[in-house]
């Protein structure tokens, strides 16, 4: 069965353009979560989708934004790209939105901005 | 002060060296404990959940002290393969699927 499925794998952008982030979770994970990871970091949490509805979102300013469809994919969005917003950006899905249930994490998206 | 805190690395342990590493949490109220394994430029993969009264898988044995707020990793009998960053990794209750990582430890297994 395929996993967590990200595209881009990478990116580049400049300063100031805006970027979509795509994530596809395992067949039949209902929940998708996204994760921002800079270098020498932990991954921080930005968004949490269930059921297509936001269930959780991360101390990240408006500019970041997502949503998540009928199939369970989902999309991140970054608009007015900041060099502070480079970073490894990974997607991670659940069936359900149960604490103790473990994310499974796609292989993410590099994104740099120039 | 930070959610989740880890023992500062590089580790740098020989092979069969047994080696443990610690995480504390600062909220009381979380409610499930994790670690995970992140090669380098790869995704987290979750290595084991952390049950309250301990738990083993093999050459790994996870404690947790929900008193002390305190969570460790022990990996015995160091393999090359074990190199790689350890993430702990904590959820709030009633904070769905949001997780809250450390900042890792690297390990590296030297022969």
């Amino acid at each position: 069965d395929a996993g967590v499925t990200q595209s881009p794998t990478h990116l580049i952008k400049t300063r100031g353009q805006h970027v979509t982030l795509r994530c596809s979770p395992i067949s039949g994970h209902k929940s998708v979560s996204w994760y921002q990871q800079v270098l020498g970091q932990g991954p921080q949490f930005i968004f949490q989708y269930y059921e297509k509805e936001e269930r959780g979102r991360g101390n990240f300013p408006d500019r970041f934004s997502a949503r998540q469809f009928p199939n369970y994919s989902s999309e991140l969005n970054v608009n007015a790209l900041l060099l502070g917003d480079s970073a490894l950006y990974l997607c991670a899905s659940s069936l359900g939105t149960g604490g103790g249930q473990p994310q499974h994490f796609g292989d993410g998206t590099r994104l740099s901005i120039l | 002060r930070k959610e989740v805190e880890q023992d500062p690395g590089p580790f740098n342990v020989p092979e069969g060296a047994t080696v443990a590493f610690n995480c504390t949490y600062s909220n009381s109220a979380s409610q499930s404990f994790f670690w995970y394994r992140q090669d380098c430029r790869k995704e987290p993969k979750l290595l084991m959940s952390v049950y309250s009264s301990g738990n083993e898988d093999g050459r790994f044995t996870a404690q947790l002290n929900r008193a002390s707020q305190y969570i460790s990793l022990l990996i015995r009998d160091s393999k090359l393969s074990d190199s790689a960053t350890y993430l702990c990794v904590v959820n709030l209750a009633g904070s769905a699927r949001q997780l809250t990582f450390g900042s890792g430890t690297q390990l590296t297994v030297l022969p």
